[in-house]
């Protein structure tokens, strides 16, 4: 079983649309979830950072976390022609020593293209 | 906002020569990290630095591989005796890491290695 598992699409959806991205794990010691996105030649830019089980917003953007599944979403809404990207899900956590230098496990990164 | 840079944008080597790609992470950034991406595949883990040393590598990090922090801004690394297979993009990542663990990782646009 992967580490980290994310659907790769390709999505497409036309603009205004509410866009859900999802991964699982499979490694209970993750304990911080990322998403970023990234555009053709360019490198992860980060959008949203959670610590643990929740959601969090930011704008548009909304993450969630649910430890007791290992799922994670990232919700867009009124998504635009301008998000269209690359969207990674990255984690990491606490090694067996208890400490965590934040080595990054991404998914495969899933395709999104909103068309208008 | 500031950034982390990484030099050259594309590097183009012959299989067998040495490379040295660059990067200057954020200024008050105390956590380096190198990953890599082939074509088409996931951003992997190479390395992370913290405190002038290597803190932890993946199995893709061998004998071939080197970082440093040869000054107070600049972060490298080297590949000895490139092959075909090193190709692919190369990311630099830096993260505060002051309070805790607590503190995401911002990229690089990366540098692009082509081996022929």
């Amino acid at each position: 079983q992967k580490e980290v598992e994310q659907d790769p699409g390709p999505l497409s959806v036309p603009e205004g649309a509410i866009v859900s991205l999802n991964c699982t794990y499979s490694n209970s010691a993750f304990q911080y979830f990322m998403w970023y996105r990234q555009y053709s030649r360019k490198g992860p830019e980060l959008l949203m950072y959670t610590y643990s089980s929740g959601n969090k917003e930011d704008g548009r953007f909304t993450a969630q976390v649910d430890k007791s599944s290992k799922y994670i979403s990232l919700f867009i809404r009124d998504s635009q022609p301008s998000d269209s990207a690359t969207y990674l899900c990255a984690m990491s956590g606490r090694g067996a020593s208890g400490t965590s230098y934040g080595k990054l496990t991404f998914g495969q990164g899933t395709i999104l293209t909103v068309h208008p | 906002e500031p950034e982390v840079t990484q030099t050259p944008s594309h590097q183009v080597t012959q299989m067998g020569q040495e490379v040295i790609l660059r990067c200057v992470p954020i200024s008050n950034h105390l956590y380096f990290y190198w990953y890599r991406q082939i074509l088409g595949q996931k951003v992997e883990f190479l390395v992370s630095f913290y405190n002038n040393e290597i803190s932890e590598k993946s199995e893709i990090f061998d004998d071939q591989f080197s970082v440093e922090r040869p000054d107070g801004s600049n972060f490298t690394l080297k590949i000895r005796s490139t092959k075909l297979e090193d190709s692919a993009m190369y990311f630099c990542a830096s993260r505060r890491g002051l309070s805790g663990d607590n503190q995401p990782q911002h990229f690089g646009d990366g540098t692009r290695l082509s081996i022929l």
